[in-house]
């Protein structure tokens, strides 16, 4: 089973700042199959960045995916309000087909 | 515009089953995969497991087989989670998501979410 470990587990920033997320494979995994998402407390997941790169339609430019193998990152430049929520990386490819990381909270300081 | 609806809120003792139910809009229902994800309280997301609205076939999670049974009824344009055996451990909410890769082709992530389903089981 592939392992998605996301770090760190909770970010403390002030709006305008940037965001660096991690998400590290246990074993390399095709970029085409991570994803990332955004929850918000009582919503469900909003589609971010899949194909580790590409953004969802409607997304900001501010939200940036990248990396490769068993590395990738999501970026968020210029911290708006509406960011403060938890992130999820997702990939598809070994059993259990699809597996989330646990997630890292983008908490306001 | 694309739409998920999910069934209201259950309370379930530990042993019963529970049914949720998925009423998708706005696209074409039997041309998209449909996934079930859970989320108990407090934690992460959980795969369970998908089926293809257009021809009823379906792929469980491993851990969940002959507990979780993934039906459409495409009249209807509505997709059902049915988990039986409840155990305590079985209280999430429940997410059906939708893959946007259509005509049958997977893109191997969800696009459109419902709003979720909070299944409680307690004695």
């Amino acid at each position: 089973e592939i392992v998605l470990t996301q770090s760190p587990g909770t970010l403390s920033l002030s709006p305008g700042e940037s965001a660096t997320l991690s998400c590290r494979a246990s074993q390399s995994i095709t970029s085409t199959y991570l994803t990332w998402y955004q929850q918000k407390p009582g919503q469900a997941p909003r589609l971010l960045i899949y194909g580790a790169s590409s953004r969802a339609t409607g997304i900001p430019v501010r939200f940036s995916g990248s990396g490769s193998g068993t590395d990738f990152t999501l970026t968020i430049s210029r911290l708006e309000p509406e960011d403060f929520a938890v992130y999820y990386c997702q990939q598809y490819g070994y059993s259990p087909l699809y597996t989330f990381g646990q997630g890292t909270k983008v908490e306001i300081k | 515009q694309v739409q998920l609806v999910q069934s209201g809120a259950e309370v379930k003792k530990p042993g019963a089953s529970v049914k949720v139910s998925c009423k998708a809009s706005g696209y074409t229902f039997t041309g998209y995969h449909m996934h079930w994800v859970r989320q108990a309280p407090g934690q992460g997301l959980e795969w369970m497991g998908w089926i293809n609205p257009n021809s009823g076939g379906t792929n469980y999670v491993q851990g969940f087989q002959g507990r979780v049974t993934m039906t459409r009824d495409t009249s209807i344009n509505t997709a059902y989670l049915e988990l039986s055996r409840l155990k305590s451990d079985d209280t999430a909410v429940y997410y059906c998501a939708r893959d946007p890769g259509g005509d049958g082709y997977n893109y191997y992530y969800f696009d459109y979410w419902g709003p979720g389903t909070l299944v409680t089981v307690s004695s």
